[in-house]
């Protein structure tokens, strides 16, 4: 059964840091690996998707990395502001369905 | 714009009764899904449907029921048989995974 970790389990960082968050996965026949974002009592918006063929993608500050035979995936955040204070959730997908870490929870303070 | 609308927005539930959450897309996605999300855990699937007038079970299914007889719509019904229905369900769906997934922005549902 496919477990997803992530680590660490809250972060709090002052403003221009540049940051890397962690999942890990035990199943390495995945289809694809997703990150989303979540503010506080909203829904996921997604930040970046990594194909299983692909080892990272990138937006704007955000880099992301995939390493299947290791079962680990790496968000990097360049120069952290507040307004990227959320939870931050890995999530990997097989033929079906998509399977969550408990997330990161990041604070960047001014 | 395209995109997942849930409703409500806030949703209070008496006990023993039966409510219904709903999920609509114009995204013209083939598969559809219920996420539950309790405070300090991950999310956990509910159900999730790859074609109209078909669906499974995921991992909690129990108290929970489903429909889909249009593409656009899955609607999830929290029955009285779900003991502990209190959380944040969100709706998801996909054209098949590998191209990821859209979320709607959830629905809160509280037990009074």
């Amino acid at each position: 059964k496919q477990e997803v970790t992530q680590i660490p389990a809250a972060l709090s960082v002052p403003e221009g840091e540049n940051l890397v968050l962690n999942c890990s996965f035990t199943d390495s026949a995945i289809y694809n690996l997703q990150w989303f974002r979540q503010d506080p009592g909203k829904g996921l918006t997604s930040l970046l998707l990594i194909q299983s063929s692909q080892r990272e993608q990138t937006s704007g500050r955000l880099n992301a990395s995939l390493d299947k035979s290791s079962g680990r995936s790496t968000l990097y955040i360049a120069a952290s502001q507040p307004g990227d204070s959320a939870t931050y959730l890995c999530a990997v997908s097989n033929t079906d369905k998509l399977i969550f870490g408990t997330g990161t929870r990041l604070q960047v303070f001014p | 714009d395209g995109g997942i609308t849930q409703s409500p927005k806030y949703l209070f539930r008496k006990e023993g009764q039966n409510v219904t959450l709903s999920c609509e897309q114009n995204l013209n996605h083939d598969a559809m899904y219920w996420y539950r999300q309790d405070p300090g855990q991950g999310l956990r699937l509910i159900y999730y449907s790859q074609i109209v007038n078909d669906f499974q079970k995921g991992d909690i299914a129990e108290g929970y029921s489903v429909s889909r007889e249009k593409k656009e719509s899955f609607p999830l019904t929290v029955t009285s048989a779900q003991k502990n229905p209190t959380a944040f369900y969100l709706c998801a769906s996909s054209i098949e995974g590998s191209y990821g997934y859209t979320f709607g922005s959830g629905t809160r549902l509280t037990v009074v």
